[in-house]
């Protein structure tokens, strides 16, 4: 069965920086791309970028290039995405998730996601 | 950079009763990129349809979604309990500007 497991909430002060981990089973992890995207509170989606786990390429959405990076460890089946210079405006829920290509670009499955909570 | 603009912000309906959400672009979307998402307080979003038209695996065939262009329909055709959530659309594109959603719609038990 095909999931991503992601890493337990953090707590983090404004300024710093988080790393959530995203681990893979059921699949080949580097065949499908890994996307990150955020949900603050009572708010919508918000798709943050990807990353090919296969040659680390990645793309970021403008709005966090210069603050984001995603890599990952194709040992352990594991993607990682690194946001720096915290603000509050960036508490909010992060998920990944596998990009399917075959028969239609789609986003499936997704991970649990990471409550990353930024206060002082 | 498309925007994606979706409506009714928020539905009320009966339970059997038919839900018409509206998912709006404000350029064409190629390849018909289009996918819907379903989405229930404190979980992921769950994968509806992709490619404008195709159910995902295990959704029941009274989701259905149609449109080309710039505007995509998802029905649910008989409303039951466990449809009462909120709905996102998205686009997929190759550009530096990535992937859109919209702001989702909340369909709410009347």
């Amino acid at each position: 069965q095909v999931q991503l497991v992601q890493s337990g909430a953090e707590v983090k002060k404004p300024g710093t920086s988080v790393r959530v981990a995203c681990k893979t089973f059921g699949y080949t992890f580097t065949n499908y791309d890994i996307n990150w995207v955020r949900q603050a509170p009572g708010q919508g989606l918000e798709w943050m970028g990807w990353m090919n786990p296969d040659n680390g390429h990645t793309g970021y959405a403008q709005k966090f290039q210069g603050r984001v990076v995603m890599t990952r460890d194709t040992s352990i089946g594991t993607a990682y995405m690194d946001l720096s210079s915290l603000g509050s405006e960036d508490t909010a829920v992060y998920y990944c998730a596998r990009r399917q290509w075959r028969g239609g670009v789609r986003l499936d499955p997704w991970g649990q996601g990471t409550l990353v909570t930024v206060s002082s | 950079e498309i925007v994606l603009t979706q409506s009714p912000g928020t539905l009320s309906l009966s339970p059997g009763e038919r839900a018409t959400l509206s998912c709006r672009a404000s350029q064409s979307i190629r390849n018909n990129h289009l996918t819907w998402y379903q989405q229930k307080p404190g979980q992921a979003p769950r994968l509806l349809i992709y490619g404008a038209s195709t159910r995902a695996t295990g959704i029941p065939d009274r989701f259905s979604g149609s449109g080309s262009g710039t505007e995509f329909t998802l029905t649910i055709s008989r409303l039951e309990p466990e449809d009462f959530a909120v709905y996102y659309c998205q686009r997929y594109d190759n550009s530096p500007t990535g992937d859109t959603f919209g702001q989702g719609t909340k369909l709410e038990i009347k």
